[in-house]
C-alpha cells in the first residue's frame, strides 16, 4: 500500500536533547512538508521541500533542520534551540504545488 | 497573504441532526479548497477538494461541501451525523497560482462532538 510513514509514533527526550523524526513516502511524490500541530493552534508549516536536495523554512522554522537526500525520505531534527517543543509533529507530501497533501500518522515529541 | 477563518471552534450536535462546519478565506483570488478530518492522535485524512467545475463538492463519510466565490466560503455540510463522526475538522486553502509557496494555509480547526 502507497502511503506516509512517521516513526517513532511517541517520542520522549530530555531537554538539551537533538533529535530526528523520520517521514518515508512510497507515493512517488516530489513536495514534502514538515508541520507542528499544538491545541487550539492549527498546523503551522516548519519546512518544505519541492524537490530532492531543496528544502525552504516556513513559517516557524527556527529550532528546527531537514535534509531531503531522497525523494523518499525528509528526516526532520528539533535541535535544542528549540524552545517549546513539546508537540505533535505532522509530514505531508504532495504530487505537485499547489495539490491536496496526504499526512503521515504523526510523532508525539515529548520533551522534559 | 492568504488566511482561512473556521468560525467554530467546538460544534456540538446530537446523532442523526444535520451539522454545518463554517470556513472562510481572506483573499479572492482563484484557490483550491479542502476539508480534512482528523481522529484523536491520527493525522489528517482528506475529506473532499474543490479544484474547479461544480461548486458542489461530495467527500468520503457522506460529507458535502459549498464554494461560494463571492463570499469566500466553503462550508461543509453534513445531513446527518453519526457518533463516529466525532474528530476535528480543518479547511485549507491554495492560491492556484502559488507555484513555489507553502501550497496549503490551514484554519485553526473545529471539533465536532456528535453525542447520542
Amino acid at each position: 500500500d502507497g502511503g506516509i510513514t512517521q516513526s517513532p509514533k511517541y517520542l520522549f527526550r530530555k531537554e538539551g536533547q537533538n533529535v530526528t523524526l523520520s517521514c518515508e513516502q512510497n507515493l512517488n511524490h516530489d513536495a514534502m512538508y514538515w508541520y507542528r500541530q499544538d491545541p487550539g493552534q492549527g498546523l503551522r508549516l516548519i519546512y518544505y521541500s519541492q524537490i530532492v536536495n531543496d528544502f525552504q523554512k516556513g513559517d516557524i522554522a527556527e529550532g528546527y533542520s531537514v535534509s531531503r537526500e531522497k525523494k523518499e525520505s525528509f528526516p526532520l531534527t528539533v535541535t535544542s534551540a528549540q524552545k517549546n517543543p513539546t508537540a505533535f509533529y505532522l509530514c505531508a507530501s504532495s504530487i505537485a504545488v499547489p495539490s491536496e497533501q496526504y499526512f503521515g500518522p504523526g510523532t508525539r515529541l515529548t520533551v522534559t | 497573504a492568504q488566511s482561512v477563518t473556521q468560525l467554530d471552534s467546538q460544534v456540538p450536535v446530537f446523532e442523526e441532526a444535520p451539522v454545518e462546519l463554517r470556513c472562510n478565506y481572506s483573499s479572492s483570488v482563484s484557490v483550491y479548497l479542502f476539508w480534512y478530518v482528523q481522529y484523536p492522535n491520527q493525522g489528517l485524512q482528506l475529506l473532499l477538494k474543490y479544484l474547479s467545475g461544480s461548486t458542489l463538492v461530495k467527500g468520503i463519510n457522506g460529507f458535502e461541501a459549498e464554494f461560494n466565490k463571492s463570499q469566500t466560503s466553503f462550508h461543509l455540510r453534513k445531513p446527518s451525523v453519526h457518533i463516529s463522526d466525532t474528530a476535528e475538522y480543518f479547511c485549507a486553502v491554495s492560491d492556484v497560482a502559488n507555484q513555489a509557496g507553502t501550497a496549503l494555509i490551514f484554519g485553526k480547526g473545529t471539533t465536532l462532538s456528535v453525542s447520542s
